[in-house]
């Protein structure tokens, strides 16, 4: 059984570009979470998908903005990047929405914006 | 609102000796609570969870946590450490609205 898959596992970038980054849930789940992991930090959330609508929403701005298609895979797409984006992009899949689920991590995305 | 405290960002210890990672929490709802480990260059493993029930909670590798109410924590401990333990440790707590947050992290160091 494939778990929470990611890709690219690596990105380089320059201030201003855009980028999409992709995620694929560990089977049987229909729930994605995005998080951002800076250096030395633990994850922050983003936005979670249920439903292919979003359901919750950190604080981030609405540069980060994401889609979930109907087999539950998931993208997260961040446009006019700025060097604080350069950050580990964490996808997590569970079953359900209520915050006491079991979330599986992918490996990540890292991306580098220069 | 919620947050989490994790205290020391790196703890060192010999190998067999006990494992004290430190986590308090605040939350205004009944809080769940998790553990989890990463490792280097991947993503993070969960080790445990309370959501209710009983307070101690077993989890993987030997780790255990215990939420004690009273003084807003969950440290986790585990009664000898083995090499293999070194990585990051982040403590999470998720309310009634649901957002997960995240400490810090702590970094486990294992000395042979």
């Amino acid at each position: 059984d494939a778990g929470v898959t990611q890709s690219p596992t690596h990105l380089i970038k320059t201030r201003g570009q855009q980028v999409t980054l992709r995620c694929s849930p560990k089977s049987g789940h229909d729930t994605v979470s995005w998080y951002q992991q800076a250096l030395g930090q633990g994850p922050q959330f983003i936005f979670q998908y249920y439903e292919e609508e979003e359901r919750q929403r950190g604080n981030f701005p609405d540069r980060f903005s994401g889609h979930q298609f109907p087999n539950y895979s998931s993208e997260l797409n961040v446009n006019a990047l700025l060097l604080g984006d350069s950050a580990l992009y964490l996808c997590a899949s569970s079953t359900g929405t209520s915050g006491g689920e079991t979330q599986y991590f992918g490996p990540g995305t890292r991306l580098l914006v220069l | 609102a919620q947050s989490v405290t994790q205290l020391g960002s790196h703890v060192s210890v010999s190998e067999g000796a006990l494992v004290l990672l430190r986590c308090n929490y605040s939350s205004s709802v009944p809080p769940y609570l998790f553990w989890y480990v990463q490792y280097p260059n991947q993503g993070l493993q969960l080790l445990l969870k309370y959501t209710t029930g009983a307070t101690l909670v077993k989890g993987i590798n030997g780790f255990e946590a215990e939420f004690k109410k009273s003084e807003t924590s969950f440290h986790l401990t585990k009664p000898s450490a083995h090499m293999s333990d070194a990585a990051e440790y982040f403590c999470a707590v998720s309310g009634g609205s649901y957002i997960p947050t995240f400490g810090r992290g702590t970094s486990l160091i294992v000395h042979p």
